[in-house]
Formats: C-alpha cells, sequence, structure tokens
C-alpha cells in the first residue's frame, strides 16, 4: 500500500451504533489530520495530531472521538451520531505538521440513519 | 480572519477552451496558498502551491495559477481543457498564525464539455 488509505469506504449506521473510522499513511509523516466534507458546505479541518499529539480540536462534537496510537495510524470513533453528520470524511498526512503538502485519503462515505 | 472565497459553484468549459477557477483570499500576513483537486469517489489531491517568488505557478496535469496580490486572487487556469479535467476544484489558504491549520474554499465544480 502506498500514500494514504482509510477504511471503510462506506459505512451506514443508526444514531445509537458505535462506529470507528481507520486512516492509515505510508508516506513516513508525523502528522495526521481529519476533514468532513459536507455537500455545498467548505471543507472543514476537524482535527489534526502532530507527532501523535492532538494539537488542534476545531470545537467538534464530543461524539466524534479521535485516536492517534502512532504516526501512521488515525481513528475517529463515532457514537450516537446524528443525521446532519452524514459527510465524507477525508484523512491527511504531512511531514512536521506544517499543512501545506498535505496528502489525502480517498475518505469514508458515512450515512447515519 | 482568514478566509478563502470560491464564487462560482460550478464552471463550465468547452473543451479544449482556456478554463479559469476563481479564488479570492483574506490573510493577514503574507499567504501560502494552494489547489487541490477531487475527482468523484476519491480524495483530495495536491494541484500547486504558491509560497514565495514568481507570482504565476505551474502544477500537476498542466494546470497553473497566478498569484495577485493587489487583488487578493490566486485563480486557477490552464489553457486548453480536457474532459478528464472534470472534477471539483478546492482553494486553501494556510493560516499562518497557526501552525497547522488551512482553510479550505467551498470547491467549484468544473464541467468540461466534450
Amino acid at each position: 500500500e502506498t500514500g494514504v488509505t482509510q477504511t471503510p469506504r462506506h459505512l451506514v449506521m443508526g444514531m445509537t451504533n458505535k462506529k470507528s473510522l481507520k486512516c492509515e499513511q505510508h508516506l513516513g509523516h508525523n502528522a495526521m489530520y481529519w476533514y468532513k466534507q459536507s455537500a455545498k458546505k467548505p471543507l472543514e479541518l476537524m482535527f489534526v495530531y502532530s507527532l501523535e499529539e492532538r494539537v488542534e480540536n476545531n470545537s467538534v462534537p464530543s461524539r466524534f472521538s479521535p485516536e492517534c496510537p502512532n504516526s501512521s495510524h488515525l481513528f475517529l470513533h463515532l457514537h450516537t451520531l446524528q443525521p446532519e453528520d452524514s459527510a465524507l470524511y477525508l484523512c491527511a498526512s504531512s511531514q512536521d505538521g506544517g499543512g501545506p503538502w498535505q496528502f489525502f485519503g480517498p475518505g469514508t462515505r458515512l450515512t447515519v440513519l | 480572519a482568514q478566509s478563502v472565497a470560491q464564487p462560482e459553484d460550478q464552471v463550465n468549459v468547452a473543451e479544449g477552451n482556456p478554463l479559469t477557477v476563481k479564488c479570492t483570499y483574506s490573510v493577514s500576513g503574507n499567504p501560502y496558498l494552494f489547489w487541490y483537486v477531487q475527482y468523484p469517489n476519491r480524495g483530495l489531491q495536491f494541484l500547486l502551491k504558491y509560497i514565495t517568488g514568481d507570482n504565476l505557478v505551474k502544477g500537476s496535469y498542466g494546470f497553473e495559477a497566478e498569484f495577485n496580490k493587489s487583488q487578493t486572487s490566486f485563480h486557477l487556469k490552464k489553457p486548453s481543457a480536457l474532459v478528464s479535467d472534470s472534477a471539483l476544484y478546492f482553494c486553501a489558504v494556510r493560516d499562518m498564525n497557526r501552525d497547522d491549520k488551512i482553510i479550505f474554499g467551498k470547491g467549484t465544480r468544473l464541467h468540461i464539455l466534450p
């Protein structure tokens, strides 16, 4: 595998379910990001991890819980989501947390029923 | 506050014609500016960036962008459009006050007509 991979690619869940999104980067980067892309809205940065420490949390609801066990893996744990949380969730990575040259994964299309 | 605007939701261009996708920005200091492209069912791909130097930046797939400081613009251009250029294009600006934050525009859908 090369680049940034995300699993699953598609996820349908009920509001009472608990699920997790996984992201893995094979680029040797030390910073990872979660973004939310909703229809007709700007891309929203959710979480940033640099050297496995969370450095940014843009006031994301607590029903989204990130986990970064090492520099290659990033998870987004989901619980008691709302239908408005349905979106494409993109993972990205970069070197040194500098941000500009972020490499993105293909995304997970999440539908909350 | 830093911001970036893409005034067009959709741009339609005939194949072979030049294309322009507009982007304007607002930052407090010197901007780092970027263009990303998203093809259907794919993640974002980096196209090009401007940090310093020549105002005309060349990127992937024959795209280029012109940095215009007086107009605070960073429009994406290509001399001759291909049908395969049809995609969603995002302009982004790096927030110089917060090293890890990139602000994205809402995106412009480019539709190249055969």
